[in-house]
């Protein structure tokens, strides 16, 4: 089966620096991931995907980086505002099509 | 981008109790919802998918006498918490697909359920 797992469950990051969240996952046959923010009390927000035809895709601000030979993905987050303070999932669609496992989550604390 | 919502945010019952969820997409039609639930500190765990005109299928470990979803129309999913315990107590999230959009999953805001 599809497992996800995060090398960190805590991230402190200084105001202004950049924070890089990881993630790797079991399954080579997966082909869609995403990270999605989530606040305190509130439900995922999408923040970026990519399929497995791609090794980087960047939107505003973040990057994620794929790596399908070691099972990797990461999320960059350029210059980490306050706002960014959340917990951080990656998540995997997996071999069962429509499925989505979620990763255990990194808290992300942005230091002032 | 699609907007999914979930009614009632947040509800209190009593041990024994049943409680509704609703899951509602409001701008576009969801031929598949999926539930989640969330205990504190812990990652979102798929219960079940929810297909409309169709049973849901449950994940393993998952009782689907305990929890009962209906699709019954293409923008309203619901799941039935029956005979609620404290153990059940948690957040409870549930996401849609758009049919045309792509693989993206829409979350809804999540309903914290209290069982006292």
């Amino acid at each position: 089966g599809e497992s996800v797992g995060l090398h960190l469950p805590t991230l402190s990051v200084q105001e202004g620096d950049n924070s890089i969240i990881n993630c790797a996952y079991s399954n080579s046959a997966s082909d869609y991931f995403i990270w999605y923010k989530q606040e305190s009390g509130k439900g995922p927000q999408f923040i970026i995907d990519i399929r497995s035809n791609m090794d980087k895709r960047q939107g505003q601000r973040v990057t994620v980086l794929l790596n399908k030979t070691v099972k990797h993905l990461s999320l960059q987050i350029a210059a980490t505002q306050p706002g960014d303070s959340a917990v951080y999932f990656c998540a995997v669609e997996g071999s069962s099509a429509s499925k989505i496992i979620f990763g255990s989550g990194t808290r992300l604390s942005i230091r002032p | 981008g699609a907007v999914v919502s979930q009614h009632p945010s947040r509800v209190i019952c009593k041990s024994g109790t049943s409680v509704k969820i609703e899951c509602r997409s409001l701008d576009f039609q969801a031929t598949t919802m999926f539930w989640y639930r969330q205990f504190p500190k812990q990652s979102l765990m798929l219960m079940a998918t929810s297909n409309e005109g169709s049973k849901a299928t449950y994940e393993q470990g998952v009782e689907k006498d305990k929890f009962l979803i209906n699709h019954a129309s293409l923008t309203l999913s619901t799941l039935t918490v029956t005979s609620a315990h404290p153990e059940d107590s948690s957040f409870y999230i549930c996401s849609a697909r758009e049919p045309s959009g792509g693989r993206e999953q829409f979350f809804g805001p999540g309903t914290r359920l209290t069982v006292l």
